[in-house]
């Protein structure tokens, strides 16, 4: 199974800060990458996928890069509605599906 | 617009069984995979199970094959969960979320979750 592993576990940042968070796989998965935002009791929400392609309604401040094993997810111009916690997911197991352990971005 | 309603939730003693039913609309429910992802308490994310859009594939994270079972009904737009042998690990919020397309493994809608609590 593919383990992933996200970086850091939680940030403190202020509004208008850019913000990196880190993923990687325990083996190459190409381009099989997709970013999630959850909030305490709503729906997780799609926000990126195959790395970089931005999902239809998600601002432009979201962007995502990387390929094989190291992936990185970039928040600029962070919004009071940013504040929530983000989880990578691989889809290049389409039979065995997994996620990051997630990163909680808090206001500083 | 697409919408899930999970449904079933409640509190179970362990190794007792429970069936959750998603509700799908908005879109061609036949057409598309769906899956199962729970999170537990103070958690990330777990992927459980996926189904194909004809119900003939399915596959399951370890620790829940040969106790729960994914199923759906197309003829009903709704999808279900099946689980069996409970534990108190299985306590958690369960999500539905549709496929993009019948495997591709990107999750691109997700209902609110209902909630499993497993407990003597």
């Amino acid at each position: 199974d593919i383990q992933m592993t996200q970086s850091p576990s939680s940030l403190s940042a202020s509004v208008g800060d850019s913000v990196t968070i880190t993923c990687r796989a325990s083996q190459s998965i190409s381009s099989y990458l997709n970013w999630f935002q959850h909030k305490p009791g709503r729906a997780p929400k799609l926000l990126i996928y195959s790395t970089s392609s931005l999902q239809s309604g998600v601002p432009s401040r979201f962007r995502g890069s990387g390929s094989g094993t190291d992936f990185t997810l970039t928040i600029s111009s962070l919004q009071p509605e940013d504040f929530a916690t983000y989880y990578c997911q691989q889809s290049y197991s389409t039979r065995s599906l997994s996620f990051g352990g997630g990163t909680k971005v808090e206001i500083k | 617009q697409v919408q899930l309603v999970e449904s079933g939730g409640g509190v179970v003693q362990p190794e007792k069984s429970l069936r959750l039913s998603c509700a799908a609309s908005g879109f061609i429910f036949s057409t598309y995979g769906m899956h199962w992802v729970r999170q537990a308490p103070g958690k990330g994310l777990e992927w459980v199970a996926v189904i194909s859009h004809d119900g003939t594939n399915k596959y399951y994270v370890d620790s829940v094959k040969g106790r729960f079972t994914i199923s759906r009904d197309n003829s009903k737009n709704t999808l279900f969960l099946e689980m069996n042998s409970l534990r108190l690990e299985d306590t958690a919020v369960y999500y539905c979320a549709k496929d993009f397309s019948s495997g591709s493994g990107r999750l691109d809608y997700w209902g609110q979750g209902t909630l499993v609590t497993v407990s003597s």
